[in-house]
């Protein structure tokens, strides 16, 4: 199957340190999604990304739709306690498809040391 | 506005014994889905439905059953339970079934094992 190579596969870094994370594909994909899991909770969609090449911010969250439409990254300026969690991103490889087409990576998982 | 709600937050099962998960949104949202998330993997889907009495499998559909008698619920059923059916379930649903602007909402999850 479809397969999104994510890395890493967990952080440990300072409050107040920026973060960033990838995920890359051999294959072409249409749609980038981020999202952030929080312990005991579903995930919950961050930042959608629909053309190659499109960078998009949500607060201190910017994601980027790689040119080549085979890879994402998401960075997370200035981290504070409640950016702890697990964090995905997902394709979609069909123009307008489905979430029954969806491709997840494995997460990455931010902590925060003291 | 509840969202998407799951029912229960855990459960332990004997093996072969069943059980089903259940699943309501309130959103009127066309569409639903069934995931599983193991440790250290992303979420695989196991069956969706696209609206009331349709349903379709997904990723991993082996040892599920579903059903979608109305728009608001969408059980999951495992007829008999497996130690590799332990994990966490999430069931979701969006307003179409289109990536464009009409993201996943999640239910908080179901942790089940199966021993």
């Amino acid at each position: 199957g479809q397969q999104l190579n994510q890395s890493p596969q967990s952080m440990f870094i300072q409050e107040g340190e920026d973060v960033s994370m990838n995920c890359t594909s051999s294959s072409i994909f249409n749609t980038w999604l981020w999202y952030k899991q929080d312990p005991g909770e579903g995930p919950v969609l961050l930042i959608a990304l629909y053309k190659a090449g499109e960078l998009t911010s949500n607060g201190r969250l910017t994601a980027q739709f790689g040119i080549t439409r085979k890879d994402s990254f998401l960075n997370i300026s200035a981290s504070i306690p409640s950016d702890v969690g697990i964090y995905f991103c997902a394709g979609h490889r069909s123009e307008g498809g489905g979430a029954d087409g969806l491709t997840f990576g494995k997460g990455t998982h931010l902590i925060i040391q003291p | 506005n509840a969202g998407v709600t799951q029912t229960p937050k855990f459960r332990i099962l004997k093996i072969g014994q069943s059980m089903t998960l259940q699943c309501a949104q309130d959103m009127n949202h066309n569409y639903m889905y069934w995931y599983r998330q193991d440790p250290g993997m992303g979420l695989k889907l196991i069956y969706y439905s696209v609206g009331a009495g349709i349903t379709d499998k997904g990723e991993v559909p082996n040892g599920y059953n579903v059903s979608r008698s109305t728009t608001e619920d969408f059980p999951l059923r495992l007829e008999l339970a497996a130690p590799s059916q332990t994990s966490v379930y999430f069931c979701a649903s969006s307003p179409t079934g289109s990536s464009y602007n009409s993201p996943l909402h999640f239910g908080n999850g179901t942790r089940l094992t199966v021993t």
